[in-house]
């Protein structure tokens, strides 16, 4: 089955700056992307997402890389804001009944 | 719309105990599936479906039943509690593009 390998697993950042978050998958197959953002004590909620046909994908302050050939896609997140503090995991699946996470990485965005 | 209800959200249970997380989706998606989520592991697959009458097993079934009789509902058995099911279990139902996740249920088993 897929694996996927999140790092860093904690991530500290200063107001403004940006951070990047790195994941790798296994499956060759796996065409769907998404990155998840998780707020202490509620459910993951989706932020942004991406498929194998293409590169990137950016929604204002946050973009999604893939690189299909070296299996890896990264998070972006530019300008940060301490709200943007969290968990965020990536996913990866070929499609959404099997979708396999990341462990997950703690940002912490410092004022 | 209320999209993914679980229940209960709360939960403590004693070791060799029985019950059953349920979920139910009004969203008429085939996909259903259940997670649970432990400190540093992100979260891991337990059942999934992909319509009534069809499950399958994920990442790790080992303790867990689950049946899917109609489209709406996907309750989660756990058949004899053990302390290693301590956890947080979110259902999930989706689409072709979206997966989209209940509240959560927090199970303490002691």
């Amino acid at each position: 089955g897929e694996n996927v390998e999140q790092h860093p697993s904690t991530l500290s950042v200063q107001e403004g700056d940006s951070a990047v978050i790195k994941c790798t998958y296994s499956d060759s197959a796996s065409n769907y992307f998404p990155w998840y953002k998780q707020e202490l004590g509620k459910r993951p909620q989706l932020i942004i997402d991406i498929r194998s046909n293409v590169g990137e994908k950016k929604d204002q302050r946050i973009a999604v890389t893939l690189n299909k050939t070296a299996k890896h896609f990264s998070l972006h997140i530019t300008e940060t804001q301490p709200e943007d503090s969290a968990v965020y995991f990536c996913a990866a699946s070929r499609h959404n009944n099997d979708m396999r996470f990341g462990a997950g990485t703690r940002l912490t965005v410092k004022p | 719309n209320a999209g993914v209800t679980q229940t209960p959200k709360f939960q403590v249970l004693k070791t060799g105990q029985s019950m059953t997380l349920q979920c139910a989706q009004d969203m008429n998606h085939e996909y259903m599936s259940w997670y649970r989520q432990d400190p540093g592991m992100g979260l891991r697959l337990i059942h999934y479906s992909v319509g009534a009458g069809i499950t399958d097993q994920g990442e790790v079934p080992n303790g867990y039943n689950v049946s899917r009789s109609t489209t709406e509902d996907f309750p989660l058995r756990l058949l004899s509690a053990a302390p290693s099911q301590t956890s947080v279990y979110f259902c999930a139902s989706s689409d072709e593009n979206t997966i989209y996740f209940g509240e959560g249920s927090w199970l303490t088993v002691v």
